[in-house]
């Protein structure tokens, strides 16, 4: 049962667009919620995180919005740039104290058109 | 930085043998996470570890056994491998924070193994 999903495989957009990455959750317990990037050969990387106490949390181009009674949460890319091309991976973890285990995502492979 | 090391970043192996995997961080932190990723499945937890000596199962721990005698290094185990661990295999380590508030876990490169 996939308690976390990322319902597109993949996503194109053009350089400049922007790009919206979604990710839904089934499981009420989740309250802090994580987005990373993935290159081919490289490690997750951290990209921009909320807790549930927020809607919003913007960092540079990077925005996450959460909406709690829609269980759904996206990544807001603006502008996009050809460096972003990557697997994009949503977490969702079940609390706000400690380090405890994510549920991740499939992930969404977006790929940004120069 | 936060720097996450894994032993070897490829890796091939025969059915039955006992695999080895290491990871190493450097900063302190108290847990560590074992993933694998697979085309599909996204990423899975193995196993992870909050304290040494401290293991606790994730979500598919079957065929997987873990170490952490030294807060800095957590092993995973293939105690007999299979063609079905084929994979590739992620470490993660993240803090308890200020406040025990949370934390992002940051990961190593990773090991692509093969069983043969």
């Amino acid at each position: 049962d996939q308690q976390v999903k990322q319902n597109s495989p993949s996503l194109s957009v053009q350089e400049g667009r922007i790009s919206i990455l979604n990710c839904d959750y089934t499981n009420s317990m989740f309250d802090y919620f994580l987005w990373y990037k993935k290159y081919p050969a490289e490690g997750p990387t951290f990209l921009i995180s909320i807790s549930s106490i927020k809607d919003k949390n913007e960092d540079g181009r990077f925005t996450v919005f959460l909406n709690k009674s829609a269980k759904h949460l996206s990544l807001h890319i603006v502008p996009s740039q050809p460096g972003d091309s990557a697997v994009y991976f949503c977490a969702a973890s079940p609390t706000t104290s400690g380090t405890y285990k994510y549920i991740f995502g499939t992930g969404t492979r977006l790929k940004v058109l120069a | 930085d936060v720097k996450v090391t894994q032993s070897s970043r490829y890796l091939v192996k025969r059915t039955g043998e006992k695999v080895f995997l290491e990871c190493v961080q450097d900063m302190d932190h108290e847990n560590m996470f074992w993933y694998r990723q697979d085309p599909g499945l996204g990423l899975r937890l193995i196993y992870f570890s909050y304290d040494v000596k401290m293991k606790e199962k994730g979500d598919i721990p079957e065929g997987y056994s873990v170490s952490r005698e030294k807060k800095e290094r957590f092993s995973l185990i293939l105690e007999s491998a299979s063609t079905n661990q084929t994979s590739m295999y992620l470490c993660a380590s993240g803090s308890n924070g200020r406040d025990g508030l949370n934390q992002p876990q940051h990961f190593g490169d990773g090991t692509r193994l093969s069983i043969l």
